[in-house]
């Protein structure tokens, strides 16, 4: 069983790039996240999905978008690619149950 | 004030101790607690819920005390294994965010 599937693992910026960081799980939830984690802050959350076809911020959202292009799939676009988004992100779901992530992709922008 | 605050470590624990630490949260409409673990590098797993009563898993014991607005994990008889970062976590059902602590730094030592 996949769980919840990142892609990419890593992936090295330059500042001004876009990219989109995609996540999808196979275990038929409704609701989907996007965090990113840096030393010392934990884990914050950028954007989440309820639902299909429902987005909402969460507590740092500036500087992504996201799409919940279906019920499997939930994706994080970065337009413009900057230093201080340099992060490991973790994408995660869940129901009425607790959060299942994925393995996290690791981010760097020079 | 943050919602979730955790002692960030790092607890520095010989093998065979018992060691337990606290996580306090703001909200007092807060209704569901966990207790996930993070090794280094990795993404966050599940470690155990938190009941009102209390619960225990193996080594593991899990309290809620809603008057004082905190949980506790108290790990016996600690193992290497155990080493790795705790993250509490705490739900307002009535939306679908989780707020998480920045997580305590557990190093059990030979």
């Amino acid at each position: 069983n996949a769980g919840v599937t990142q892609t990419p693992k890593f992936q090295v910026l330059k500042t001004g790039q876009s990219m989109t960081l995609q996540c999808a799980q196979d275990m038929n939830h409704n609701s989907m996240y996007w965090y990113r984690q840096d030393p010392g802050m934990g884990l914050r959350l950028i954007y989440y999905s309820a639902s299909e076809g429902t987005t909402d911020k969460g507590e740092v959202p500036n500087g992504y978008n996201v799409s919940r292009l279906n019920k499997r799939e939930f994706s994080l676009r970065l337009e413009s690619a900057a230093p201080s988004q340099t992060s490991v992100y973790f994408c995660a779901s869940r129901d009425n149950q607790p959060q299942h992530f994925g393995d996290g992709t690791r981010l760097s922008i020079l | 004030r943050k919602e979730v605050e955790q002692d960030p470590g790092p607890f520095n624990v010989p093998e065979g101790a018992t060691v337990a630490f606290n996580c306090t949260y703001s909200n007092s409409a807060s209704q569901s607690f966990f207790w996930y673990r993070q090794d280094c590098r990795k993404e966050p797993k599940l470690l155990m819920s938190v009941y009102s009563s209390g619960n225990e898993d193996g080594r593991f014991t899990a309290q809620l005390n809603r008057a004082s607005q905190y949980i506790s994990l108290l790990i016996r008889d600690s193992k290497l294994s155990d080493s790795a970062t705790y993250l509490c976590v705490v739900t307002l059902d009535s939306n679908y965010q989780l707020i998480w602590g920045a997580g305590t730094k557990l190093i059990i030592k030979p």
